[in-house]
């Protein structure tokens, strides 16, 4: 367990508000991920960070953004939610950029 | 376009017999493949990994194998117990890049008692 909380577990949220999800760490470790599953699709990543203040884009990053100011907190924003966003979203943390570990995951709903 | 593929969606066996679930992948720059666990309402846990320079990589019951020229890897769980019943997913990564992962879509093993 590396020590990974993410925060809310659940939102429901209208369509065209914004949304920011928060994965916070305790293991000092360098990367830091997010993640959304979906029934068919698996995990696709979003978006990532390699160090502070230092992200880049992953598969579906279209409608989020990211912001990292601190080792431990890596913040997910949906600037507009859609319904396409509604999903079961993973942070995750990496140190060698080897084997990952996840966080209990966020329950988006949005109507 | 999917790069790592995970094309049985589902897998029942009976306890004590041998689970194995597959993954192939399309990338020939991958060079480090990792299985994850994941049970309802929880994130996932890592399993096993290996990487491209070795065939096989064994812990305890659960043994992958690489089988480079056929962009297929695959996980065996010997002897399956119900508290193996999960959501398996496979990922890979180029270790030399950026560190992304690519996930497939997961099968959900079913062991029955």
């Amino acid at each position: 367990d590396a020590g990974i909380t993410q925060s809310p577990r659940h939102k429901v949220t209208e369509t065209g508000t914004p949304v920011t999800l928060r994965c916070h760490q305790t293991e000092n470790h360098r990367y830091m991920y997010w993640y959304r599953q979906d029934p068919g699709h698996g995990l696709r990543l979003i978006h990532y960070s390699y160090g502070v203040k230092d992200t880049d884009k992953g598969e579906v990053s279209d409608g989020y953004s990211v912001s990292r100011s601190k080792t431990e907190d890596f913040l997910l924003t949906l600037e507009s939610a859609t319904s396409s966003q509604t999903s079961v979203y993973f942070c995750a943390t990496g140190t060698s950029g080897y084997e990952q570990y996840f966080g209990p995951g966020t329950r988006l709903t949005v109507t | 376009d999917q790069q790592v593929k995970q094309n049985s969606p589902s897998l029942s066996v009976q306890e004590g017999r041998i689970s194995i679930l597959n993954c192939d992948y399309t990338n020939s720059m991958f060079d480090y493949f990792l299985w994850y666990k994941k049970y309802p309402a929880e994130g996932p846990t890592f399993l096993i990994s290996i990487s491209s320079i070795k065939d096989k990589n064994e812990d305890g019951r659960f043994t992958v194998f690489l089988n480079k020229s056929a962009k297929h890897l695959s996980l065996h769980i010997v002897p399956s117990q119900p508290g193996d019943s999960a959501v398996y997913f496979c990922a890979a990564t180029i270790t030399s890049g950026t560190y992304k992962y690519i996930f497939g879509t997961g099968t959900r093993l079913k062991v029955l008692a």
